[in-house]
């Protein structure tokens, strides 16, 4: 099992420019979640998606959307980057729905944005 | 908003010396986990502690938890060069919360 993984690894963009952030993965798992991890200020939730077919706001959404493709798939989009969005994004799973999950993470993808 | 604040922001010690890393939170929560983050890596699940425990233990790993003084402490026993890396400690918030909310960290450096 490869668990969950992340494309790309590394992405520089232009102000202004779009990308998605792709995540998947492997283990059957329910919920996924997407975080950003800036220095010294631990991860926070953009995003997740509690089951195939809901995704729902974390703590700083804005600038950013999501789709739960499938089960399997969980992706972010930057419709218009900012250098703000520098920095490195973690996708990660959790088996179920609800509170005593723990959950699993991808190598991460970062991001520069000039 | 971050929820934990772990004490100390670093830590450098020798092998076989014991770690103690501290995590304050702010709410009533439903359960505390603490993370591993080697560089450059993803986080890895440690343990994961529910508000009705006081204590837990998974190898070499001990947690607390004092919901009356919303803290918990991760001790690391025997430590080894292996160990070095940054360590989170994150909160489902009680009630009516599903998501983690993570601390900062603690760097965590072990020296041969």
């Amino acid at each position: 099992n490869a668990g969950v993984t992340q494309t790309p690894k590394f992405q520089v963009l232009k102000t202004g420019q779009s990308m998605t952030l792709q995540c998947a993965q492997d283990m059957n798992h329910n919920s996924m979640y997407w975080y950003r991890q800036d220095p010294g200020m631990g991860l926070r939730l953009i995003y997740y998606s509690a089951s195939e077919g809901t995704t729902d706001k974390g703590e700083v959404p804005n600038g950013y959307n999501v789709s739960r493709l499938n089960k399997r798939e969980f992706s972010l989009r930057l419709e218009s980057a900012a250098p703000s969005q520098t920095s490195v994004y973690f996708c990660a799973s959790s088996p179920r729905e609800g509170v005593y999950n723990e959950q699993f993470f991808g190598p991460g993808t970062r991001l520069t944005v000039l | 908003s971050q929820q934990g604040e772990e004490d100390p922001q670093a830590l450098s010690i020798q092998e076989g010396e014991n770690a103690t890393m501290n995590c304050s939170y702010k709410t009533s929560i439903n359960n505390l986990q603490w993370y591993r983050q080697n560089s450059g890596r993803g986080l890895v699940h440690l343990i994961l502690i529910r508000s009705n425990e006081r204590e837990k233990h998974s190898g070499r790993l001990r947690v607390t938890l004092d919901t009356s003084k919303k803290s918990s402490s991760l001790l690391i026993t025997a430590s080894r060069a292996a160990d070095t890396a940054s360590y989170f400690c994150a909160t489902v918030r009680s009630p009516g919360y599903s998501t983690l909310t993570f601390g900062k960290g603690t760097m965590l450096l072990v020296s041969p």
